[in-house]
């Protein structure tokens, strides 16, 4: 079984800070989603990277999926409140079960 | 287009009761899933179904039960509940099968005491 594990659990910053977050696996990832939940809700999808390598960008929010395929990265420049949340990877495609990692707890204090 | 929707948002139970949990989709969605999460822990696949009259077991299916008679519903049953399912239950579907975007319902909270 792929075990999905993310860095830091937990992540209390200030307004204006930069912060990377990690999700590394056991094994080849054939696919990586970047979700993000809210309190109360359920997680909505961030970005799907697949190509080692791959670079993605998504307003302050940039994703890297490393070149061997087994860990990604997440990193804010700048963290408004409006980032605080939870960050979870899932890896799917190779099965058509989508397994997600243990999630990263972010607060952005004002 | 409400997209998935789940019943009830919070129900508690007491050991030993059994209960269904509504999931439903109006997105033509093929797959569907469930999941539960717990703190420190993300999200745990219960079971999911790549169609109609199609379901698989997830990572921790033990004392829930699934079935997909329609397209639209994906209903999950605890059978006999414990309070080791005290838990945060989400439903998800999407247009393929795993690697493709889950759109997710807003979960129902449940406590077994």
């Amino acid at each position: 079984t792929q075990l999905l594990e993310q860095s830091p659990q937990f992540l209390s910053i200030q307004e204006g800070e930069n912060l990377t977050v990690y999700c590394n696996s056991s094994s080849v990832f054939s696919s990586l989603q970047w979700y993000r939940q809210e309190p109360g809700e359920g997680p909505v999808l961030l970005v799907t990277v697949v190509t080692g390598g791959e670079v993605k960008k998504l307003k302050r929010l940039t994703f890297q999926f490393g070149d061997a395929r087994k860990d990604s990265s997440l990193h804010i420049t700048a963290a408004q409140p409006g980032d605080t949340g939870l960050y979870l990877c899932a890896e799917g495609g190779a099965t058509n079960k989508l397994i997600f990692g243990t999630g990263t707890l972010l607060a952005v204090q004002p | 287009n409400a997209g998935v929707t789940q019943t009830p948002k919070f129900q508690v139970l007491k050991t030993g009761q059994s209960m269904t949990l509504q999931c439903a989709q109006d997105m033509n969605h093929e797959y569907m899933s469930w999941y539960r999460q717990d703190p420190g822990m993300g999200l745990r696949l219960i079971h999911y179904s790549v169609g109609a009259g199609i379901t698989d077991q997830g990572e921790v299916p033990n004392g829930y039960n699934v079935s997909r008679s329609t397209t639209e519903d994906f209903p999950l049953r605890l059978l006999s509940a414990a309070p080791s399912q005290t838990s945060v239950y989400f439903c998800a579907s999407s247009l393929l099968a795993g690697g493709s975007e889950q759109y997710f319902g807003p979960g129902t909270r449940l406590t077994v005491t």
